[in-house]
């Protein structure tokens, strides 16, 4: 398994700033990720933080918005341009592919509970 | 395209058993479960690969029917713990190995 810590764990933001999520996992994993969940509802991917290149990134996420580094394999980072009231949300970063364990088992930061006033 | 869990919701007491289903429209590689209690983040619970695997983890289980492109988390002898919002991930064959989440089952249970 892989322990994974998130920094911050809140933070409120005033519309059109930016902020930067940090996650880091306790060993080295093959795919870091960013979701985003609303209260009560399921999680939604952002994007796959890859190592050494560019993030892949889903349908309605772009690079210009969500910013993502991965600069080696235990640590990645998420930004949040330009916010505004829309972006409030929980955003968690989640590993796999860690040593010993299965390649597709995910494990889950805590979450950055983020508002945009 | 998310896969469809049902129920929404459950309510039990204590003890009581539950099954919570997880279905695919299209092939499915693998189906993957996770507890999330309120507050807190996704907790892995277990992985089942195409294959009709059965597997358990404490009084939990599951099945994974490949001909019905369906996975069914099994809770026996339901404990307070249990409760929190279960979602299953699906990869799908023709995938990235990208996992879709469905829209998640709030389990409560009662003492």
């Amino acid at each position: 398994s892989a322990v994974i810590s998130q920094k911050p764990s809140r933070d409120i933001c005033q519309r059109g700033t930016s902020l930067t999520i940090q996650c880091q996992v306790d060993s080295q994993v093959t795919m870091m990720f960013w979701y985003r969940q609303q209260p009560g509802q399921s999680l939604t991917l952002i994007a796959t933080a890859n190592q050494g290149s560019e993030a892949t990134y889903e349908s309605g996420f772009v690079i210009d918005k969500f910013p993502i580094s991965r600069p080696n394999l235990t640590f990645s980072t998420l930004t949040v341009s330009n916010m505004s009231p829309e972006d409030s949300s929980i955003y968690l970063c989640s590993a796999s592919g860690t040593s010993g364990g299965s390649s597709y088992e995910q494990y889950f930061g805590p979450g950055t509970r983020l508002t945009v006033t | 395209q998310q896969p469809v869990q049902s129920p929404q919701a459950v309510i039990l007491r204590e003890g009581e058993d539950a099954v919570i289903n997880c279905s695919s429209s299209k092939a499915l590689y693998s189906v993957h479960w996770y507890r999330q209690k309120h507050g807190e983040a996704p907790v892995f619970l277990m992985i089942l690969l195409k294959g009709g695997e059965q597997k358990g983890h404490e009084k939990i289980s599951a099945s994974f029917n490949e001909k019905k492109q369906q996975s069914s988390l099994y809770l026996t002898a339901s404990q307070l713990s249990y409760s929190g919002t279960y979602f299953c991930g699906t990869v799908y064959m023709d995938s990235n190995y990208q996992l879709i989440w469905g829209a998640g089952t709030k389990l409560i249970i009662k003492p």
